[in-house]
């Protein structure tokens, strides 16, 4: 079983829609949770960044963690043709990020 | 400002090659590390070096190595090459480092072809 696990998708959402995106996570001892976005053929990009449980938002963008569940979230509201990439949780686990496989997301206009 | 700079973008290289992969951080941050992202997959770690010493290592083997110099710029080097490590190379850097990774910020990645 992996560290984490993450749908791949493709999760194909119309313009407009709010989308949800979801990681589960076994070790307990994660305390920072990260959502990245990658486009295409791009390196990742930091979207979220969040220590131990609860919400945190940046414009149309909310990250959600549940530790108690092991469980976090990120929620993209009125989304767009450009946030059409892959997402991808990580959690820090000393010095090195864990990440997720990637959720790739397409927007559609 | 310069965000993280890699060189080179594309390389292919043929089986028992070696290779080295450069990488300049964002100016001011000191750690960078690498990771391995195979198509399909997330990145995965390689190593993190911080005021030159290296200071966690991924379940690599020794064929991958790196170094980093005076300027906080940083190589990867891979001997050796087996058709999978055809893969993209990302650097991050870190304006910290230790027992917390903190912000990771990745440049746009060194995409190596194994033929």
């Amino acid at each position: 079983q992996k560290e984490v696990e993450q749908d791949p998708g493709p999760l194909s959402v119309p313009e407009g829609a709010i989308v949800s995106l979801n990681c589960t996570y076994s070790n307990s001892a994660f305390q920072y949770f990260m959502w990245y976005r990658q486009y295409s053929r791009k390196g990742p990009e930091l979207l979220m960044y969040t220590y131990s449980s609860g919400n945190k938002e940046d414009g149309r963008f909310t990250a959600q963690v549940d530790k108690s569940s092991k469980y976090i979230s990120l929620f993209i509201r009125d989304s767009q043709p450009s946030d059409s990439a892959t997402y991808l949780c990580a959690m820090d686990s000393s010095y090195k990020l864990i990440f997720g496989s990637g959720t790739r997301l397409l927007v559609r206009p | 400002d310069a965000g993280v700079t890699q060189s080179p973008t594309h390389l292919i290289k043929t089986r028992g090659q070696h290779v080295t992969l450069r990488c300049s951080p964002i100016s001011g941050h000191k750690s960078v590390s690498w990771y391995q992202q195979v198509l399909g997959q997330g990145p995965q770690f390689i190593f993190q070096y911080y005021e030159k010493e290296e200071r966690g290592r991924g379940n690599f083997p020794d064929r991958f190595s790196a170094r980093q110099f005076p300027n906080y710029s940083s190589e990867l080097n891979v001997n050796a090459l087996l058709l999978g490590d055809s893969a993209l190379y990302l650097c991050a850097s870190s304006p910290v480092a230790g027992e917390v990774t903190g912000e990771l910020f990745f440049g746009e990645g060194s995409r190596l072809t194994v033929l």
